[in-house]
């Protein structure tokens, strides 16, 4: 069975700032691998997946991911942050012929004027 | 453009009552997924649907039942209730079913259900 680590809960960092949220996957077969945002409360959004091809992938509102296989590992990133950033940050894997997503427990991006 | 209705948005029962979740999808969307998020925890899978059949079935207790119906809403219903099922029960749905594009499903706003 697939698991998801997130490494921290909380990520403070100033605007403007880069940032990084840290994800690793534990799987027995190949996975698809996502990050969601979720704002106060709202619902999940999808920032960006990865299914194939390209290890690097782009999302939207300006955040990108690297798919490392050998770390297993699914970091996002964006080079500058923004207020309007602050959320909720999920990393999700799906192993194939499963219709359910395994979520990490979370970061919270906590943005600092 | 049209996303996926949940209702109610905010329900409150005592122990051992009944509720009822109700979900619409896109219109055109035929497979609808349940998630149950505790408080300050990360969603957990409950079950899916996939034109009105159960695709694919994860934590869901066996107090719980959900259907999809012809019009391809959803209701997912939870008997004897307890304390820890008080949560955010998220919907969401997409076109086809399996993880590529369950993954490209979109996620209604939830129904926090508080048990008293």
């Amino acid at each position: 069975a697939q698991s998801v680590t997130q490494l921290d809960s909380q990520v403070p960092v100033f605007e403007e700032a880069p940032v990084e949220l840290r994800c690793n996957y534990s799987s027995s077969v190949s996975v698809y691998l996502f990050w969601y945002v979720q704002y106060p409360n709202q619902g999940l959004q999808l920032l960006l997946k990865y299914l194939s091809g390209s290890t690097l992938v782009k999302g939207i509102n300006g955040f990108e991911a690297e798919f490392n296989k050998s770390q297993t590992s699914f970091h996002l990133r964006k080079p500058s942050v923004h207020i309007s950033d602050t959320a909720e940050y999920f990393c999700a894997v799906s192993e194939g012929g499963a219709d359910g997503l395994t979520f990490g427990k979370g970061t919270h991006l906590i943005i600092q004027p | 453009a049209a996303g996926v209705i949940q209702s109610p948005r905010h329900l409150i029962k005592e122990k051992r009552e009944t509720a009822t979740l109700k979900c619409y999808p896109i219109p055109r969307h035929d497979t609808v997924y349940w998630y149950q998020q505790g408080p300050g925890q990360d969603p957990q899978f409950l079950i899916s649907f996939y034109e009105k059949m159960q695709s694919d079935k994860g934590s869901i207790p066996d107090r719980f039942s959900a259907q999809q119906f012809s019009d391809y809403h959803s209701e997912l219903n939870m008997s004897s209730l307890e304390l820890g099922d008080s949560a955010l029960y998220f919907c969401a749905s997409s076109s086809g079913t399996g993880p590529v594009r369950g993954a490209e499903a979109f996620f209604g706003q939830g129904t926090r259900l508080t048990v008293v």
